[in-house]
C-alpha cells in the first residue's frame, strides 16, 4: 500500500462545475495535510493546508479532512480552465517518520473544459 | 514571500560526470530538502537538512550526497552521474517552527546521456 494515494485521472469537469479531488494516507500519526498545484513544466505551489478534522475554506477552494477515515479531499468550486493542472496531496510524517518529512501522492490531473 | 532559487534550470551531462545542483533560500529557514520527480512516481525525497552541516537521508539517497555549509544554501551532488538519474530535481525550503509548508524552487531538469 502506498503511503499517500491519489487517483491519477485525468478528472474532466466543465467550466463552472465543482471538481472533487481525493487522497488517502496510511500513517495514522500524520498531523499536517497539504494540497499543491503543479502546472506542466512548473514546480508545485501550495494551495492549502489543513490540520484539523472538518472543512477549511479559502476562496473557491475547500479542503476536507477526516482523520478517522485517513482521507483528505480538495473541492474546487466554479472550476476555471486555468485550474487545469496536476494536484498533489502531501502528508506530514508521523512521530516515527518525522513531522518535517512530507510524503507526496503521485497527483491527480484535472482538466477543466471551457 | 520565500524565494527558493535553483542555480540551473536545465543541465545536460554525460555518464560518469560529477554534477552539482545548488539551491539558495532567502528566509532564514532551517529545513531544506531535495526531491526528484519522475512521471508515475511522484516526488521522492532524496535528502533533507534541518541545520547547517546536518543532513538526513530521505527515501532514495543512493547515488547522491548533499552539502549544507551555510544556512541559506543546500547543494545536491551526483558523484558519478548515471542515466537513471535523469529527472526533475526540486529543492524546497520549510518554514520553522510553523505550518511545515514547503516552498519549492523552479526545478532543475537534468539529462544524463
Amino acid at each position: 500500500q502506498k503511503e499517500v494515494e491519489q487517483n491519477s485521472g485525468p478528472l474532466s469537469v466543465p467550466e463552472g462545475a465543482i471538481a472533487s479531488l481525493n487522497c488517502t494516507y496510511s500513517d495514522r500519526g500524520s498531523q499536517s495535510f497539504f494540497w499543491y498545484r503543479q502546472y506542466s513544466g512548473k514546480s508545485p505551489e501550495l494551495i492549502m493546508f489543513i490540520y484539523s478534522n472538518g472543512d477549511k475554506e479559502d476562496g473557491r477552494f475547500t479542503a476536507q479532512l477526516n482523520k478517522a477515515s485517513q482521507y483528505v479531499s480538495l473541492l474546487i468550486r466554479d472550476s476555471q480552465p486555468s485550474d487545469s493542472a496536476t494536484y498533489l496531496c502531501a502528508v506530514s510524517g508521523g512521530m516515527n517518520t518525522g513531522f518535517q518529512k512530507l510524503v507526496f501522492g503521485t497527483g491527480t490531473r484535472l482538466l477543466v473544459s471551457p | 514571500d520565500v524565494k527558493v532559487t535553483q542555480s540551473s534550470r536545465y543541465l545536460v551531462k554525460r555518464t560518469g560526470e560529477k554534477v552539482f545542483l545548488e539551491c539558495v533560500q532567502d528566509m532564514d529557514h532551517e529545513n531544506m530538502f531535495w526531491y526528484r520527480q519522475d512521471p508515475g512516481l511522484g516526488l521522492r525525497l532524496i535528502y533533507f537538512s534541518y541545520d547547517v552541516k546536518m543532513k538526513e537521508k530521505g527515501d532514495i539517497p543512493e547515488g547522491y550526497s548533499v552539502s549544507r555549509e551555510k544556512k541559506e544554501r543546500f547543494s545536491l551532488i551526483l558523484e558519478s552521474a548515471s542515466t537513471n538519474q535523469t529527472s526533475m530535481y526540486l529543492c524546497a525550503s520549510m518554514n520553522n517552527p510553523g505550518a511545515n509548508v514547503l516552498t519549492f524552487g523552479a526545478g532543475s531538469r537534468l539529462t544524463v546521456l
